[in-house]
């Protein structure tokens, strides 16, 4: 069964720091995306990771992944205000008659000022 | 450009009552999925859809029935429904090993 892992569950972070949040994963897979949620919303797509090295970035998120350690990063540089959210990995793995997703459980993050 | 439609938004129901939530979709995308959300365990994956016609059990889908007649609509039925499918259930889509887009969602609560 494959699982998938994040932490933090929960982050509390002041405006300008800097800080990762981990997924780890248990099985092969070369495909991992990242969501962000906002409260009572919809999944918002932020990067999917396609292989060992693929290192995404869009404003101050960056993520990276590492198919050997099975272990894929989020970055945060200069948290604002506005990347409260909760953010969720999500790993791809093909069986039956599709490729799914299965989502860690989520990394809840508050920026303060 | 309406991409995924989930109605209701809001369901309240009693315990033993048939439920249905509506899934639709503008894109003419092959897969379709349904997940529920609850605090603790992010999404998890009900049912699944390659086309129409074939369905697939996710990782939860005791209590829940799906058809998939048409490509465009994606219903999940709750045919007893019970306290603990209180939950979000999210629908969404993708073609081909491109991003899942999701729907707004649909908030059930069973009393």
């Amino acid at each position: 069964e494959l699982k998938v892992e994040q932490n933090p569950l929960f982050l509390s972070m002041q405006e300008g720091k800097n800080y990762t949040i981990y997924c780890n994963y248990s099985t092969t897979s070369d495909r991992l995306y990242w969501y962000r949620q906002d409260p009572g919303k919809s999944l918002e797509s932020l990067f999917v990771l396609l292989s060992n090295g693929a290192v995404k970035q869009e404003g101050r998120l960056m993520a990276s992944l590492d198919t050997k350690a099975r272990l894929s990063t989020l970055h945060i540089t200069a948290a604002v205000h506005d990347l409260s959210a909760t953010y969720f990995c999500a790993v791809d793995i093909r069986s039956g008659t599709a490729s799914k997703l299965t989502f860690g459980t989520g990394t809840r993050l508050q920026v303060t000022l | 450009d309406a991409g995924i439609t989930q109605s209701p938004r809001y369901k309240i129901t009693e315990t033993g009552r048939q439920v249905t939530l509506m899934c639709h979709q503008t894109w003419s995308h092959s897969y379709m999925f349904w997940y529920r959300q609850d605090l603790g365990h992010g999404l998890r994956l009900i049912y699944y859809s390659a086309a129409a016609d074939i369905t697939d059990k996710g990782e939860v889908p005791d209590g829940y029935v799906v058809s998939r007649s048409k490509t465009e609509n994606f219903p999940l039925t709750l045919e007893s429904a019970t306290r603990s499918q209180t939950s979000v259930y999210f629908c969404a889509t993708k073609e081909g090993k491109n991003i899942q887009y999701f729907g707004a969602g649909t908030r059930l609560s069973v009393l």
